[in-house]
């Protein structure tokens, strides 16, 4: 069964303090894994895409790279605004429809 | 260009009522889905259509209807609500199904 998991459930840091988000898949025949980033009341906003193993990307101080088993989004030196939940998402397998993880919801505390 | 817009905003529903989520792009996407997120459960697909005439059903379709006669709008309508829809729905647009998908600000739905 195509399957995708986020770890932590949630994450605490201080303004500044780096650390890394983790998303594992199981899917046949990846075919992208995307990164989004949603606001309390709002609609999951696109932040990357990648395609294959090795790829990586990124924005400000966000960076996304990818394994054939997981995906990592890296935030570097990280500010209250940044504070949000992370879903990743991929697509491939029978349907090639987006699979979501539960996400991981992010605080950066001052 | 507006992307992907949903109406209502939010609605309040007696159980056994119907109504329809609207949902429009400006971004000429062939591929447009529904989705609903419940706490806990992550983003789940309702319904999804690869292009004017053609819908599917995804993950959780029952009690849901979709139809797709334009490129543009991808109305969702509830047949007859119950409580178990209380949710929030999204609407999501892309050029094909396995491409970047770009979210509405989405619909919030009570169903008493």
């Amino acid at each position: 069964e195509d399957q995708v998991t986020q770890s932590p459930e949630a994450l605490r840091l201080q303004e500044g303090e780096s650390s890394s988000l983790n998303c594992s898949y199981t899917v046949s025949g990846l075919r992208g894994l995307f990164w989004y980033r949603q606001d309390p009341g709002k609609g999951p906003e696109f932040l990357f895409t990648l395609y294959s193993a090795g790829e990586e990307k990124e924005k400000e101080r966000l960076k996304a790279t990818l394994t054939k088993k997981e995906s990592f989004l890296h935030i570097t030196a990280p500010k209250p605004e940044d504070s949000a939940t992370y879903l990743c998402a991929v697509t491939g397998g029978s349907q090639g429809n987006l699979i979501f993880g539960k996400g991981t919801k992010l605080s950066v505390k001052p | 260009n507006a992307g992907v817009t949903q109406t209502p905003k939010f609605q309040v529903l007696k159980t056994g009522q119907s109504m329809t989520l609207q949902c429009a792009q400006d971004m000429n996407h062939e591929y447009m889905s529904w989705y609903r997120q419940d706490p806990g459960m992550g983003l789940r697909l309702i319904h999804y259509s690869v292009g004017a005439g053609i819908t599917d059903q995804g993950e959780v379709p029952n009690g849901y209807n979709v139809s797709r006669s334009t490129t543009e709008d991808f109305p969702l309508r509830l047949l007859s609500a119950a409580p178990s829809q209380t949710s929030v729905y999204f609407c999501a647009s892309s050029l094909g199904r396995r491409e970047t998908q770009y979210f509405g600000p989405g619909t919030r739905l009570l169903v008493l």
